[in-house]
């Protein structure tokens, strides 16, 4: 199975500033037929099941703010915020679905400094 | 819009059994992958189980195989999570949760979850 690994654990960020959130696959994750990377972003708030951020690494789903990014490619990875809002205190997990089956980072937890 | 309410989550001893149910209303169910994802106690998400659209092909995760059966009626709208010998590593939320027409890919809808408990 692919091993996604999430850095930080968990960060804390002022309101306004930027946070950036990395997630590394064990092995590649790019769909040659299409070039694209098959990792996606989620957002989990307290109480809440998790919601669909962003899909092909960086693609945001329909109703996402702009201020949330998905960059990178192949095996790194990269979600930012660009301005945290107070609303955007969640846990951020990604995931790959490049090979079956498909398989989580640990989440990272996002609070407010 | 997509919809997906699960239910049928309990308390149950281990080596009991346990069935869970979802939903579906909004789209057309039978053309999605479906997969059921669940959380343990202030834990990540894991992977459970999926099974395709119209063949219905499925899989699971090692910790579930041979305990654990997936189905899906297309003319019901609903899937289902047949779940055998539970144990209490099996505790958590239980979120049925939406992939891809041809794939599982990314979940785009999700449930509100069905909490499971394995306890004596």
């Amino acid at each position: 199975d692919i091993v996604m690994t999430q850095s930080p654990d968990s960060l804390a960020v002022s309101l306004g500033e930027r946070a950036t959130i990395n997630c590394k696959s064990s092995q590649s994750v790019v769909d040659n037929s299409n070039n694209k990377n098959n990792l996606t972003w989620y957002q989990q708030k307290p109480g809440q099941p998790p919601k669909l951020l962003i899909y092909w690494a960086s693609t945001r789903e329909s109703g996402v703010p702009d201020r949330f990014s998905g960059s990178g490619s192949g095996t790194d990875f990269t979600l930012t915020i660009s301005s945290l809002q107070a609303e955007d205190v969640a846990v951020y997990y990604c995931q790959q679905h490049y090979s079956p089956p498909i398989t989580f980072g640990q989440g990272t937890r996002l609070e407010i400094k | 819009q997509v919809q997906l309410v699960e239910s049928g989550g309990g308390l149950v001893k281990p080596g009991g059994s346990l069935s869970l149910s979802c939903a579906a209303s909004g789209f057309l169910f039978r053309d999605f992958y479906m997969t059921w994802i669940r959380q343990s106690p202030g834990k990540g998400l894991e992977w459970v189980s999926d099974i395709s659209s119209y063949t219905s092909h499925t899989k699971y995760a090692d910790s579930v195989q041979g305990r654990f059966t997936i189905s899906r009626d297309n003319a019901k709208n609903s899937l289902s999570l047949q779940m055998n010998s539970l144990r209490v590593e099996d505790t958590a939320i239980y979120y049925c949760a939406r992939g891809l027409p041809g794939a599982v890919g990314w979940l785009d809808s999700w449930g509100q979850g069905t909490l499971v408990t394995v306890s004596s």
